[in-house]
């Protein structure tokens, strides 16, 4: 089985200030992590994904997430937030079934940015 | 390249038509997704082809008709839908052994009036 739970629906934050976007997982495999972006009305975009190697995982445009097992803890952070960063972040567990991948996704984050 | 195509982009259908929607990767992904987005939700898994056979039906009611003719395409085919269908269809692909992540396309706005 497995879970993974959004704390925060919505987060605001000045333009040029950190993010962060908090997300804890639950499962009975060792899991794989992702976080994706999703832009109003188009597709999911994975910025990162975590699957057992190092646990910092950089990103795309300037994303980070560090997976701390302790914690059951893949928070998701960028040291300086752009305009073009405001849309929906999900958090996403999954893991292989025999030939396909199954996903359990977060409720989502929606992220403002306030110029 | 880690693209995956959807055509259309929007549709607008009514409720005795019949419609397909195209998924396409050439990734050399074997397993394709169909997911079913409504506002402000997570995406909601539909179906699985897994080497282009159906693999996960999470109940999808029969109006939805999915076929997967070869490893690089994926359709949903629609056929009296209901106005609460209307909603953003998503396809994705993954590496069956090599990766476990899902590569998303742009999707399908889908209006059922």
């Amino acid at each position: 089985a497995q879970s993974v739970t959004q704390l925060d629906s919505h987060v605001s934050v000045s333009e040029g200030t950190p993010v962060l976007l908090r997300c804890n997982y639950s499962s009975s495999y060792s899991p794989s992590l992702f976080w994706y972006v999703q832009h109003p009305n188009k597709g999911l975009q994975l910025l990162l994904k975590y699957t057992s190697a190092a646990t910092l995982v950089k990103g795309i445009n300037g994303f980070e997430a560090e997976f701390k097992k302790s914690e059951t803890s893949f928070h998701l952070t960028k040291p300086s937030a752009h305009m073009s960063d405001a849309a929906e972040y999900f958090c996403v567990v999954g893991r292989n079934s025999g030939g396909y991948q199954k996903v359990t996704f977060g409720t989502g984050t929606k992220l403002q940015v306030i110029p | 390249d880690t693209e995956v195509t959807q055509t259309p982009k929007h549709l607008v259908m009514g409720m005795t038509n019949k419609k397909s929607l195209k998924c396409e990767q050439h990734m050399g992904h074997r397993a394709m997704y169909w997911y079913k987005q409504k506002a402000k939700k997570p995406p909601e898994l539909m179906f699985v082809y897994s080497y282009e056979k159906l693999s996960i039906n999470e109940s999808v009611p029969s109006r939805f008709s999915p076929e997967c003719p070869n490893s690089s395409l994926l359709n949903l085919h629609l056929h009296a839908l209901q106005p609460e269908d209307s909603a953003l269809y998503l396809c994705a692909s993954s590496h069956p052994s090599t990766s476990d992540t899902q590569y998303f396309g742009p999707g399908t706005r889908l209006t059922v009036l």
